[in-house]
């Protein structure tokens, strides 16, 4: 099946260090999302990027679809950016859904 | 709007109950997701909807469990007989328009099966 690697796996940060997060899947796939899961267990949807770059204030997204990749960057980190960020992508010809094991971001203050 | 709603937030039962998770999507919405999260297996995506009608379950770990979603409203994740491996947190997600298009988490249900 279809393997969705996000690495680094953990990243600890000083507040207002940047940061990039990579999710290599191994399939050419529809769609791909990125989630921030809060240390607290909220879910939130961060990205619906099947393709192209989207920017939402200090955070962006690349997904470049033809080599398999997404990266999620983060500017000026701050304490609440900590947690696990995730992508899922969703199977082309499958509408299964696979989530990467995450990427655990600790900023600290 | 409220949001997805999903109850019980905490529950804890013996091995051998049934178990019943509820939620309520965000109106509008018509797809409907289940997932369970835990360390061992990460998110997993157990059950999906589209317009009240299961589309894939093959997530579904075994046949203790089942998904019902009688309308738009509302939809059940029900497992019987509980296992202490079924601890988890369920959440329950919904969106709008497209399998993977922006979905929108519940709070989650953290279940414990002793």
């Amino acid at each position: 099946g279809i393997q969705v690697e996000q690495s680094p796996p953990d990243l600890i940060l000083q507040e207002g260090a940047n940061s990039t997060l990579r999710c290599n899947f191994s399939d050419s796939v529809n769609n791909l999302q990125w989630f921030h899961q809060n240390p607290w267990g909220q879910l939130i949807n961060l990205f619906y990027i099947p393709s192209g770059t989207k920017q939402n204030g200090r955070l962006s997204a690349t997904t470049v679809a033809t080599e398999r990749y997404s990266l999620l960057y983060i500017s000026s980190s701050q304490t609440t950016d900590s947690g696990v960020y995730f992508c899922a992508v969703e199977l082309w010809g499958d509408d299964k859904i696979i989530f990467g094991k995450g990427t655990r971001l600790h900023i600290l203050p | 709007d409220a949001g997805v709603i999903q109850s019980p937030r905490h529950e804890v039962t013996e091995m051998g109950q049934e178990v019943t998770l509820r939620c309520k999507p965000i109106s509008g919405h018509d797809y409907l997701f289940w997932y369970r999260q835990t360390m061992m297996r990460g998110l997993e995506l157990l059950i999906y909807f589209n317009n009240n009608v299961p589309i894939d379950d093959s997530g579904m770990p075994e046949d203790r469990f089942s998904a019902k979603m009688p309308n738009a409203s509302f939809s059940t994740l029900k497992i019987q007989p509980s296992e202490p491996r079924d601890s988890a947190v369920y959440f329950c997600a919904s969106s709008q328009g497209q399998v993977a298009e922006t979905q929108y988490f519940g709070p989650g249900t953290r279940l414990l099966v002793l």
